[in-house]
């Protein structure tokens, strides 16, 4: 069985300012990784994953994220943060390839809010 | 722009009614997943059709099933409403063997009465 935990469930800071979202899972196998970025009224968009290659992770609008398998920590970060990046965030877990594909176990989500 | 679409947008039944939820997939996509997301949590699995097969099921009851269609196109269909089904159904479509990479539709919007 696997989980996600999002230690927070709103996370608030002023733009300009570093954007840390904690997530860390259990899982009984090798995990792929992910953070989803929702928009209200939206589906979610991804923002990046980690699928077993290089624990630092790159993804979109600035975001990038470390696997740390020895803390089964997924923690989200960018380091200037911007007033579009005002949405919820799900960090996502799943057993890595095979029968598991595309069946994500999710997080409960962190709203951020970012202030001028 | 995901390329996915799901209708209707919203939704509203009473307790005891059948409601059949669509979702058009990417192009070229054969692998369409359904996710619930019940208000302040996150999505969860409900299941996954690949190739117009049932390719894995969360732990939702019998009352929740689907279709895949040849054209990848899906449905979920939820009999024997329940207060507690109210919530955003999001539908995922994918191209197995690309890296696990869903796009989602923005959802339908259930309330059930």
């Amino acid at each position: 069985a696997q989980s996600v935990t999002q230690l927070g469930s709103h996370v608030s800071v002023s733009e300009g300012a570093l954007v840390l979202l904690r997530c860390n899972y259990s899982s009984s196998v090798p995990p792929y990784l992910f953070w989803y970025v929702q928009y209200p009224n939206q589906g979610l968009q991804l923002l990046l994953k980690y699928t077993s290659a290089a624990t630092l992770v790159k993804g979109i609008n600035g975001f990038e994220a470390e696997f740390k398998k020895s803390e089964t920590s997924f923690h989200l970060t960018k380091p200037s943060a911007h007033m579009s990046d005002a949405a919820e965030y799900f960090c996502a877990v799943s057993e890595a390839g095979g029968t598991s594909y595309g069946k994500l176990t999710f997080g409960q989500g962190t709203i951020l809010t970012v202030h001028p | 722009e995901t390329g996915v679409t799901q209708s209707p947008t919203h939704l509203i039944k009473t307790r005891g009614q059948q409601v059949t939820l669509r979702c058009s997939s990417q192009s070229g996509h054969n692998t369409v997943s359904w996710y619930q997301q019940a208000l302040g949590q996150g999505p969860q699995f409900i299941f996954q059709y690949y190739r117009e097969e049932e390719n894995g099921r969360g732990n939702f009851p019998p009352r929740f099933s689907g279709l895949q269609f040849p054209n990848y196109s899906s449905e979920l269909n939820v009999n024997a409403l329940e207060l507690d089904d109210s919530a955003l159904y999001l539908c995922a479509s994918s191209l197995r063997g690309n890296g696990e990479k869903l796009f989602f539709g923005s959802g339908t919007q259930l309330s059930v009465l």
